[in-house]
């Protein structure tokens, strides 16, 4: 079956440093990936969607410059949290899918900022 | 762009009835509907899709949702709840010429009382 693997699953780290999160697509080719957080309390915000041989598309309010994205093959992605503050705290979830495939999940890495 | 709406931010029953959490959407095109939920701390666990065919679709754990095109909505049902299901309910919705964006609604906090 198709699954989705996110490491770590949770993480600490110190205001104003860096951390990569990372999801691999197992069972399938993740020719799309797509990258959310939900802050505490919130529902599921888009930041990113990443197709192979496209450019990334960022939402309003997320910036490469904040959230740098790499999808380098079809079944790995990963993101990194740069100069992570309190308000990036929160479960990232990343959604893989193939070509004209339903979108399978991850568990999450699950961010907190101290 | 695709849209989605949960009107109940909480409902409260409690166990043994039946439970409706409410979905509706807007958009032009034809597009996936799923329904998520998330127990507390967790990651995204997937319950039912619909994209065609038999508008009622069944899930897991006895859950069911139902769509309608008049209606725009895609409401989830379950005729017996059990205190395991307190969680929180997303309903997500995809254009099928772009499955890999999700959008996802506000959340539904289902509370089953014993």
């Amino acid at each position: 079956g198709a699954l989705v693997y996110q490491y770590p699953r949770r993480t600490i780290c110190k205001s104003g440093t860096s951390m990569r999160m990372e999801c691999q697509a197992v069972g399938f080719q993740a020719t799309s990936v797509a990258w959310y957080r939900q802050s505490p309390q919130k529902t599921f915000e888009l930041i990113a969607l990443s197709t192979v041989n496209s450019a990334i598309k960022y939402e309003q309010n997320f910036t490469q410059e904040k959230f740098p994205i790499s999808h380098p093959n079809l079944s790995f992605s990963s993101m990194t949290v740069l100069n992570a503050y309190l308000e990036d705290r929160g479960l990232y979830l990343c959604g893989a899918g193939g070509q004209n495939t339903e979108v399978f999940f991850g568990k999450g890495t699950r961010l907190t900022v101290v | 762009t695709q849209t989605v709406s949960q009107s109940d931010a909480h409902v409260t029953v409690f166990e043994g009835d039946s439970v409706e959490l409410r979905c509706n959407y807007s958009y032009g095109g034809s597009i996936y509907l799923s329904w998520y939920i998330q127990h507390h701390g967790r990651g995204l666990q997937f319950l039912l899709k619909y994209y065609s065919g038999n508008p009622v679709v069944q899930g897991v754990n006895g859950f069911k949702a139902e769509f309608s095109k008049s209606d725009s909505s895609f409401h989830l049902r379950k005729a017996s709840v059990h205190w395991s299901d307190s969680a929180v309910y997303f309903c997500a919705v995809s254009a099928s010429s772009n499955t890999n964006k999700v959008v996802f609604g506000t959340g539904t906090r289902l509370q089953v009382l014993p």
